[in-house]
């Protein structure tokens, strides 16, 4: 069964930074693409990163372009985002999925919480 | 990036047919866009529904289809139950980047 666990969410000062993993299971971490999805309160879904299977070309969106950088340890099953120089606009609860550019999205977590308030 | 529109909200009859719809500002959606949809429920992770225009995983209730209709991306849900009651998003896949569209929120009343 694939199961896909975020952490490393929290409450941070605008200009901090944080780090989000996830852990993954179930499933062949290395063949897949990863995703990182986020939902600010209230709001829709909004696509932050994607990563292939083997790491290598990465790509976000312009929202976070330069803040964040995304990696994986294909050793640990684990998925990170480094979150750099965040705004209060970054506050949202961030998904991480199975899947991306080539490869389906099709399981996800249950996400974790950033808030970034002074 | 480009910009992904869908109806903001839908009303659909217990047992009725409704079609939601999924636009790029960029031009019509082709299956090249690899289009999804997926529903949210509040409080719940998003869950996939269809995937690369048509496909549905195993966990897909047969009452929704998925296809491409008039240039746009198009989610039908045939025979609606009040458990489909739900947030729908739409994802669309360009060339170095990936977009939402802004959520279909759909009423089974």
């Amino acid at each position: 069964e694939v199961h896909l666990l975020e952490s490393g969410g929290g409450f941070v000062q605008p200009g901090g930074s944080l780090r989000l993993s996830c852990a993954a299971s179930g499933f062949t971490f290395n063949n897949y693409p990863m995703t990182w999805v986020r939902q600010a309160p209230g709001k829709g879904l909004e696509w932050v990163s994607d990563i292939p299977g083997s790491g290598g070309r990465t790509y976000y969106a312009d929202s976070v372009k330069g803040r964040f950088t995304i990696s994986r340890d294909n050793s640990k099953n684990t998925l990170y985002l480094q979150m750099n120089s965040l705004r209060p606009e970054d506050t949202a609860l961030y998904y991480c999925s199975k899947g991306g550019f080539g490869s389906v999205t099709d399981y996800w977590g249950q996400g974790t919480l950033v808030t970034v308030s002074s | 990036q480009a910009v992904v529109t869908q109806e903001p909200s839908l009303t659909v009859s217990p047992g009725g047919t409704v079609t939601l719809t999924c636009g790029s500002s960029t031009g019509g959606v082709t299956s090249g866009h690899y289009p999804y949809w997926f529903q949210q429920k509040p409080g719940q992770a998003p869950r996939t529904l269809i995937y690369d225009t048509i496909n549905k995983h195993s966990w897909t209730p047969a009452r929704f289809s998925g296809s491409l209709l008039g240039g746009r991306a198009a989610l039908t849900l045939s025979g609606a139950q009040p458990e489909d009651e739900a947030e729908y998003y739409c994802l669309l896949d360009y060339p170095d980047f990936r977009v939402f569209g802004g959520g279909t929120k759909l009423t089974v009343l």
